[in-house]
């Protein structure tokens, strides 16, 4: 099947700092790809879409400013967590669609903690 | 706008035993549906979907789950789970007409579901 491969797994940070988290889609193109964020026993949800060649959309109430997303090439996207703070600490995974899009592929998520 | 509700937040459930995680959801246009299991730290794993025909889908674990249009309603079920079954459980719905570069596919979530089996 696809694989979606996201880097870090886990990263811890002083507060301030920015943290750069990376998506790829490792056998296939994605000019979509999608992040989300997971808090402790929460579901998923949807910060942002990532698009190649244009501007991310961002979901209300996601600061873009925050969460600047770059979407380099058809296999690579990228979340920056501009200077972090605790409150941002969490699980941030990414998904990918494959071919027409109606299945979506997952990294496995990046634990971030804002110390 | 679509909405996903899975009814149990925590279901326990002795090894063995037989399982529904239920999923219901609320859209006005026809939807995908699907179940992704998380494992401890790890990212969703597509379980099984139901695009179109056969309303009963299946995955290679033994988990099924059909697809019940006058109910609204996407229950997942297992006849005899295993402690490695331990997981969350999430159902999600997509909206097929929105198109691909149209921020299309989106996922809407439940809130999940925690299936712990015991021994």
């Amino acid at each position: 099947g696809a694989v979606v491969s996201q880097h870090p797994s886990w990263v811890i940070c002083k507060s301030g700092t920015s943290v750069k988290i990376e998506c790829r889609s490792l056998d296939f193109q994605a000019t979509t790809m999608f992040w989300y964020r997971q808090f402790p026993k929460q579901s998923l949800m949807l910060m942002a879409t990532s698009n190649e060649g244009s501007k991310a959309t961002y979901e209300q109430g996601v600061e873009k400013d925050k969460f600047l997303i770059n979407h380099a090439s058809l296999t690579l996207s990228t979340l920056t967590v501009t200077s972090a703070h605790p409150e941002d600490s969490s699980f941030y995974i990414c998904s990918a669609p494959l071919g027409t899009g109606d299945i979506q592929y997952f990294g496995a998520g990046t634990r971030l903690s804002v110390l | 706008a679509q909405s996903v509700t899975q009814l149990d937040s925590q279901v326990p459930v002795f090894e063995e035993a037989p399982v529904e995680l239920r999923c219901n959801y609320s859209s006005s246009v026809s939807v995908y549906l699907f179940w992704y299991v998380q494992y401890p730290n790890q990212g969703l794993q597509l379980l099984l979907k139901y695009l179109s025909g056969s309303t009963l889908v299946e995955s290679i674990n033994g988990f099924e789950a059909e697809f019940n249009k006058s109910q609204t309603s996407f229950h997942l079920r297992k006849p005899s789970v295993h402690i490695s079954d331990t997981a969350e459980y999430f159902c999600a719905v997509s909206d097929p007409a929105r198109g691909y570069n149209n921020a299309g596919n989106m996922l809407t979530f439940g809130g999940g579901t925690r299936l712990m089996v015991k021994p």
